[in-house]
Protein backbone atom coordinates (compact mmCIF):
# COMPACT_ATOMS: atom_id res chain seq x y z
CA UNK A 1 0.00 0.00 0.00
CA UNK A 2 1.57 3.41 -1.16
CA UNK A 3 -0.41 5.20 1.85
CA UNK A 4 -1.62 8.18 1.13
CA UNK A 5 0.56 10.49 -2.35
CA UNK A 6 0.60 13.97 -3.38
CA UNK A 7 1.31 15.80 -6.32
CA UNK A 8 3.13 17.81 -6.82
CA UNK A 9 6.04 17.46 -4.45
CA UNK A 10 7.13 21.09 -5.09
CA UNK A 11 5.74 23.88 -7.03
CA UNK A 12 6.76 27.59 -7.80
CA UNK A 13 3.67 29.84 -8.93
CA UNK A 14 3.38 32.97 -9.68
CA UNK A 15 0.96 35.84 -8.48
CA UNK A 16 -2.74 34.78 -9.77
CA UNK A 17 -1.81 31.88 -11.38
CA UNK A 18 -3.95 29.27 -10.30
CA UNK A 19 -3.06 25.18 -9.64
CA UNK A 20 -5.07 22.46 -7.97
CA UNK A 21 -2.78 19.97 -5.41
CA UNK A 22 -4.22 16.08 -6.07
CA UNK A 23 -3.81 13.77 -2.92
CA UNK A 24 -4.88 9.76 -3.05
CA UNK A 25 -5.55 7.15 -0.82
CA UNK A 26 -5.34 3.38 -1.04
CA UNK A 27 -6.56 2.68 2.42
CA UNK A 28 -10.32 2.45 1.82
CA UNK A 29 -10.68 5.24 4.23
CA UNK A 30 -13.79 7.69 4.80
CA UNK A 31 -12.38 10.79 5.18
CA UNK A 32 -9.77 13.23 3.56
CA UNK A 33 -8.38 16.55 4.69
CA UNK A 34 -5.85 19.36 3.66
CA UNK A 35 -3.42 21.34 5.90
CA UNK A 36 -1.13 23.84 5.57
CA UNK A 37 1.85 24.49 7.61
CA UNK A 38 3.92 27.71 7.82
CA UNK A 39 7.16 27.88 9.03
CA UNK A 40 7.69 27.48 12.53
CA UNK A 41 3.78 26.38 13.27
CA UNK A 42 1.53 23.64 13.20
CA UNK A 43 -0.92 22.40 10.80
CA UNK A 44 -3.59 24.29 10.27
CA UNK A 45 -6.95 23.21 8.49
CA UNK A 46 -8.37 23.95 5.19
CA UNK A 47 -10.75 21.91 4.32
CA UNK A 48 -11.78 18.24 4.98
CA UNK A 49 -14.29 15.85 3.70
CA UNK A 50 -16.05 12.81 6.23
CA UNK A 51 -17.26 11.45 3.76
CA UNK A 52 -17.52 10.92 -0.22
CA UNK A 53 -19.82 13.91 -1.24
CA UNK A 54 -19.89 15.85 1.11
CA UNK A 55 -17.03 18.76 1.89
CA UNK A 56 -16.51 21.34 4.64
CA UNK A 57 -14.32 24.27 6.01
CA UNK A 58 -11.76 24.12 8.46
CA UNK A 59 -10.13 26.70 10.02
CA UNK A 60 -8.31 28.79 7.15
CA UNK A 61 -10.85 28.13 4.11
CA UNK A 62 -10.17 31.32 2.15
CA UNK A 63 -8.64 31.23 -1.08
CA UNK A 64 -8.98 27.33 -1.78
CA UNK A 65 -11.83 25.40 -3.30
CA UNK A 66 -11.82 21.60 -2.98
CA UNK A 67 -13.52 18.68 -4.50
CA UNK A 68 -13.78 15.21 -3.17
CA UNK A 69 -13.68 13.32 -6.75
CA UNK A 70 -14.43 10.09 -5.63
CA UNK A 71 -13.68 7.76 -1.97
CA UNK A 72 -9.94 7.96 -3.02
CA UNK A 73 -9.04 11.10 -4.44
CA UNK A 74 -9.63 14.44 -2.37
CA UNK A 75 -7.99 17.74 -5.06
CA UNK A 76 -7.60 21.39 -3.38
CA UNK A 77 -7.36 24.23 -5.88
CA UNK A 78 -5.87 27.79 -5.87
CA UNK A 79 -7.53 29.96 -8.26
CA UNK A 80 -5.50 32.96 -8.13
CA UNK A 81 -2.78 32.01 -5.85
CA UNK A 82 -1.34 34.84 -3.14
CA UNK A 83 2.35 35.05 -1.54
CA UNK A 84 0.59 34.76 1.51
CA UNK A 85 -0.01 30.89 0.35
CA UNK A 86 3.05 29.96 -0.03
CA UNK A 87 3.37 27.32 2.74
CA UNK A 88 3.78 23.25 2.60
CA UNK A 89 0.42 21.40 2.23
CA UNK A 90 -0.30 18.13 3.67
CA UNK A 91 -3.32 15.68 2.91
CA UNK A 92 -4.48 13.46 5.16
CA UNK A 93 -7.13 10.51 5.51
CA UNK A 94 -8.70 8.53 8.30
CA UNK A 95 -11.07 5.39 8.86
CA UNK A 96 -13.58 7.62 10.19
CA UNK A 97 -16.75 6.25 10.74
CA UNK A 98 -19.24 4.29 13.45
CA UNK A 99 -16.86 2.78 15.24
CA UNK A 100 -13.45 3.39 14.27
CA UNK A 101 -11.84 5.90 15.26
CA UNK A 102 -10.74 9.05 13.60
CA UNK A 103 -6.53 8.49 13.76
CA UNK A 104 -4.93 10.74 10.59
CA UNK A 105 -2.62 9.28 8.04
CA UNK A 106 -0.42 11.92 6.28
CA UNK A 107 0.93 12.40 3.02
CA UNK A 108 4.82 13.77 2.18
CA UNK A 109 3.41 17.11 1.67
CA UNK A 110 3.44 20.07 -1.35
CA UNK A 111 5.81 22.31 -0.78
CA UNK A 112 4.64 25.51 -2.53
CA UNK A 113 6.18 29.28 -3.17
CA UNK A 114 3.80 31.97 -4.44
CA UNK A 115 6.26 34.59 -6.24
CA UNK B 1 -12.44 26.80 19.92
CA UNK B 2 -10.08 24.09 21.74
CA UNK B 3 -6.68 25.56 22.76
CA UNK B 4 -3.52 23.39 22.54
CA UNK B 5 -0.30 24.00 23.82
CA UNK B 6 2.97 21.67 24.08
CA UNK B 7 6.20 22.29 26.35
CA UNK B 8 8.67 22.92 26.35
CA UNK B 9 8.79 24.65 22.77
CA UNK B 10 12.25 23.52 22.23
CA UNK B 11 14.59 20.72 23.93
CA UNK B 12 18.35 19.85 23.38
CA UNK B 13 19.84 16.14 24.51
CA UNK B 14 22.82 14.62 24.65
CA UNK B 15 22.24 11.30 23.57
CA UNK B 16 21.04 8.41 25.94
CA UNK B 17 19.13 10.92 28.12
CA UNK B 18 14.90 11.00 28.55
CA UNK B 19 12.59 13.30 27.95
CA UNK B 20 8.83 14.16 28.45
CA UNK B 21 6.67 16.51 26.37
CA UNK B 22 3.84 18.07 27.66
CA UNK B 23 0.13 18.34 25.41
CA UNK B 24 -2.09 20.85 27.43
CA UNK B 25 -5.54 21.43 26.25
CA UNK B 26 -8.50 23.96 26.73
CA UNK B 27 -11.62 21.48 26.56
CA UNK B 28 -12.66 17.58 26.23
CA UNK B 29 -11.71 16.17 23.53
CA UNK B 30 -12.58 13.34 21.74
CA UNK B 31 -9.22 11.90 20.27
CA UNK B 32 -5.58 12.82 20.35
CA UNK B 33 -2.42 12.14 18.43
CA UNK B 34 1.39 12.22 18.42
CA UNK B 35 3.48 12.69 15.45
CA UNK B 36 7.08 13.13 14.65
CA UNK B 37 8.18 15.26 11.74
CA UNK B 38 11.29 14.64 10.87
CA UNK B 39 14.17 16.31 9.46
CA UNK B 40 12.77 15.97 5.73
CA UNK B 41 9.49 17.25 7.07
CA UNK B 42 7.69 14.19 7.18
CA UNK B 43 5.01 12.98 9.37
CA UNK B 44 4.66 9.83 11.19
CA UNK B 45 2.24 8.61 13.65
CA UNK B 46 3.63 7.59 17.14
CA UNK B 47 0.26 7.13 19.09
CA UNK B 48 -3.51 7.61 19.19
CA UNK B 49 -4.53 8.09 22.52
CA UNK B 50 -7.42 9.42 23.39
CA UNK B 51 -7.39 8.40 26.72
CA UNK B 52 -4.79 5.50 28.94
CA UNK B 53 -1.54 4.87 28.60
CA UNK B 54 0.64 3.16 25.15
CA UNK B 55 4.10 2.26 24.66
CA UNK B 56 6.55 1.45 21.35
CA UNK B 57 9.58 0.62 21.77
CA UNK B 58 11.50 3.75 23.61
CA UNK B 59 8.63 6.08 23.43
CA UNK B 60 5.42 5.94 25.35
CA UNK B 61 2.35 8.01 26.08
CA UNK B 62 -0.26 8.81 28.81
CA UNK B 63 -3.21 10.90 28.43
CA UNK B 64 -5.48 12.24 30.85
CA UNK B 65 -8.17 13.26 29.71
CA UNK B 66 -10.22 14.27 33.00
CA UNK B 67 -7.32 16.64 33.41
CA UNK B 68 -6.84 17.74 30.02
CA UNK B 69 -3.25 16.76 29.24
CA UNK B 70 -1.40 14.28 27.40
CA UNK B 71 2.39 13.20 28.17
CA UNK B 72 5.15 11.48 25.41
CA UNK B 73 7.90 9.97 27.09
CA UNK B 74 11.21 9.58 25.39
CA UNK B 75 13.95 6.90 26.83
CA UNK B 76 17.35 6.68 25.75
CA UNK B 77 16.90 9.29 23.27
CA UNK B 78 18.64 8.63 19.65
CA UNK B 79 20.35 11.31 16.99
CA UNK B 80 17.45 9.97 15.14
CA UNK B 81 14.71 11.40 17.50
CA UNK B 82 15.51 14.64 15.90
CA UNK B 83 12.65 16.89 15.17
CA UNK B 84 9.58 18.25 15.80
CA UNK B 85 6.87 16.75 17.88
CA UNK B 86 3.26 17.68 17.09
CA UNK B 87 0.52 16.78 19.58
CA UNK B 88 -3.20 17.20 17.75
CA UNK B 89 -6.79 17.10 19.26
CA UNK B 90 -10.17 16.19 18.03
CA UNK B 91 -12.63 18.46 20.07
CA UNK B 92 -16.43 17.58 20.77
CA UNK B 93 -18.59 15.02 18.87
CA UNK B 94 -19.06 15.08 15.38
CA UNK B 95 -16.09 18.26 14.91
CA UNK B 96 -14.32 15.94 12.77
CA UNK B 97 -11.22 18.40 12.68
CA UNK B 98 -7.81 17.91 14.77
CA UNK B 99 -6.12 21.29 16.40
CA UNK B 100 -2.67 21.04 15.83
CA UNK B 101 -0.26 22.74 18.66
CA UNK B 102 2.78 24.47 17.63
CA UNK B 103 5.53 21.40 18.82
CA UNK B 104 8.40 20.88 20.52
CA UNK B 105 11.53 21.18 18.35
CA UNK B 106 13.90 18.51 19.85
CA UNK B 107 17.61 18.20 18.77
CA UNK B 108 19.49 14.95 20.10
CA UNK B 109 23.25 15.56 20.42
CA UNK B 110 25.76 12.51 19.50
Amino acid sequence: NAGVTQTPKFQVLKTGQSMTLQCAQDMNHNSMYWYRQDPGMGLRLIYYSASEGTTDKGEVPNGYNVSRLNKREFSLRLESAAPSQTSVYFCASSLLGTGFPNEQFFGPGTRLTVL
Amino acid sequence: GIQVEQSPPDLILQEGANSTLRCNFSDSVNNLQWFHQNPWGQLINLFYIPSGTKQNGRLSATTVATERYSLLYISSSQTTDSGVYFCAVEGGSGTYKYIFGTGTRLKVLA
